[in-house]
This record gives C-alpha cells, structure tokens and sequence, in this order.
C-alpha cells in the first residue's frame, strides 16, 4: 500500500495570506490528524477527522481549521498567517479502531 | 498538564553498541504508548508500541519497556547502526483520545 501524502512539500507564503495543504491517507484509512512541528515546540496536535466529522482539536487559534472529504482525503487551512505559523506541518493517518498512526513526509511552510 | 517528556535530548553511541532512549509521562491514565523514529527532512515513522497492560514488547532489535509504577519507557536498540541515527520521539494516547501527546525527542548519534 501507498503511504501517507502530502503536498505540497514546501510553500513559502507572506503574512497575511492563507495556505492549504493536502493530505491523502494510507487507502483503507478513514482517519487522518494533523500535527504541527516546529523546533521549539515540538510535535502539536492539531484536529483528527474521522468520516468527515472533527472529532477532536488541539489548542490552536481559529485561524486553523480543517475538513475531511467523502474520500478520507483532508485538508487543512491556515488564515491571516504569522511568522510563528512557520513549521512542518504532518498529516497521520490510521485505521478505524486502531490506534497506531502513520504519519506522511510533511509539508514545510516558510511564513516571510 | 499532561505530558510527555525526554531524560535527554541528544544520546550518542558507538556503532554495534545497544542504545536505550528513556522516556517519562505524567499521565497514568495513558494506556497506549507508540515509539517514533524521525530522520531529517521526513515524518514520523513508526517504531514500536506497546500497551498498558503490558511491560515489554519486542521487535526486530527494537524492544520497549514500559514501567508504569514509575510511568516510565525506554526504547532498547540492539546493535545500533549508522542508518539508526535519527530523532526519536515517544508518544502517548491517553485512553478515549485519538490525539497523540509526543515528548521533545532524543537526537541518536551513531559513531562508525
């Protein structure tokens, strides 16, 4: 089976603007997570969708948000972008009932 | 708050040596506990994970412990090699939450 996806890998943006990312899970998955990476932070939960529906948030501003299509496919969005929104942010994915998560390869936002 | 966390953040080895990477959580409710290996410019990988009703696990030269008394876990390497250099992160899921709590990392340097 393929792994997690993502894209696209590397963005540059400008603050002010808004960024989507995309995530395709592993085929069979219809769980897929967010995460925020950055080096002083660490690892950040972000929201985890499941069938569509936001099943869970982390401590994130509302400028963050997400959604989950029929496909298990999910994107993320980021508005009104900040310098500290620089980060690589990583999509998981994992099966109904599973607990284990496969994460993708990330996409790495530059905010100038 | 809840959180997982790192005894040290860099551990450097000598090739064919075995490692031990530890790890502390607070959270006694948490009773599934996964193992990540992050090479640079990549996601997480999946390791190793273990439940709370257990107290070892093992894998192909990986093998964890899991000390619930002093809520503690370490990841053993076996003949660490130089393709084993990486981050490593432990996480924990606290029971009824789909969000993964991850801890700081340990930077594992492998010496030729």
């Amino acid at each position: 089976k393929a792994g997690v996806t993502q894209t696209p890998r590397y963005l540059i943006k400008t603050r002010g603007q808004q960024v989507t990312l995309s995530c395709s899970p592993i085929s069979g998955h219809r769980s897929v997570s967010w995460y925020q990476q950055t080096p002083g932070q660490g690892l950040q939960f972000l929201f985890e969708y499941f069938s569509e529906t936001q099943r869970n948030k982390g401590n994130f501003p509302g400028r963050f948000s997400g959604r989950q299509f029929s496909n298990s496919r999910s994107e993320m969005n980021v508005s009104t972008l900040e310098l500290g929104d620089s980060a690589l942010y990583l999509c998981a994915s994992r099966q109904g009932g599973e607990e284990t998560q496969y994460f993708g390869p990330g996409t790495r936002l530059l905010v100038l | 708050g809840e959180s997982v966390g790192l005894h040290l953040p860099t551990l450097s080895v000598q090739e064919g040596d075995n490692s031990i990477i530890n790890c502390a959580y607070s959270n006694s409710a948490s009773d599934y506990f996964i193992w990540y290996k992050q090479e640079s410019g990549k996601g997480p990988q999946f390791i190793i994970d273990i439940r709370s009703n257990m107290d070892k696990r093992q894998g192909q030269r990986v093998t964890v412990l899991l000390n619930k008394t002093v809520k503690h876990l370490s990841l053993q390497i076996a003949a660490t090699q130089p393709g084993d250099s990486a981050v490593y992160f432990c996480a924990e899921n606290q029971g009824g939450s789909e969000k993964l709590v991850f801890g700081k990392g340990t930077k594992l340097t492998v010496n030729p």
